[in-house]
């Protein structure tokens, strides 16, 4: 079973920042915190990760709770193209199976 | 750099056939994961390959197996086809060696159809 919860659904007006929350309450020390986004029937797309730091790259900010247990996943502008099914998995580094649950589907809205 | 690449994109099989998938890593990448995605189960992981040897495995019947060349390229076979079988097969290649930075960049998948 997946180690995270997320809400089923959001919606996000275009332009506005795109908020996507994920609940790892069982996160052990050495996991890693992975967001993934699949765009209809493409294979999964990487788009940042961390451990306890907040991160951010071109795509997305990631914030971590201090405590672990909880992590968001900021699109700054959504657009249109960002409407996708995005994935918080837990996992530890080195460790390539992972375990995918229902995920977050973003409906960016014109 | 090229992205990992599968094929074929799509196949058509009957019951109680068997079909190969080949997924060709992103150069340099020496792990290679396969899962496969229904709209039932989800995201589901099969196996990893790394440096040739099955590193991690899934619940999976014996029926799905796979391996990897010196080349880091996978294939992964599914003998006895059933109907259940039909769906996206997705294969994932990664760097493996360092600690922070390990993200899995997947395939555009093998659409399977079982019929």
């Amino acid at each position: 079973d997946a180690k995270t919860t997320q809400p089923p659904s959001m919606d996000c007006a275009e332009g506005r920042a795109a908020n996507l929350p994920c609940n790892h309450s069982t996160i052990s020390g050495n996991e890693y915190v992975y967001w993934y986004r699949q765009i209809h029937s493409q294979g999964p797309q990487y788009i940042i990760h961390g451990l306890k730091n907040n991160e951010t790259n071109e795509m997305a900010s990631l914030i971590i709770t201090e405590d672990r247990k909880s992590s968001t996943l900021i699109l700054p502008h959504a657009t249109l193209r960002d409407t996708a099914v995005y994935y918080c998995i837990v996992n530890v580094n080195y460790g390539q199976n992972f375990v995918f649950g229902p995920g977050t589907r973003l409906s960016v809205l014109p | 750099k090229a992205g990992v690449t599968q094929t074929p994109r799509y196949l058509i099989k009957t019951r109680g056939q068997q079909v190969t998938l080949s997924c060709s890593p992103i150069s340099g990448h020496r792990s290679v994961s396969w899962y496969q995605q229904t709209p039932g189960q989800g995201l589901q992981f099969l196996f990893e390959y790394f440096s040739e040897t099955q590193r991690n495995k899934g619940n999976f019947p014996g029926r799905f197996s796979g391996r990897q060349f010196s080349n880091s390229r996978s294939e992964m076979n599914v003998s006895t086809l059933e109907l259940g079988d039909s769906a996206l097969y997705l294969c994932a290649s990664s760097l493996a060696t360092n600690p922070s930075y390990n993200e899995q960049f997947f395939g555009p998948g093998t659409r399977l159809t079982v019929l």
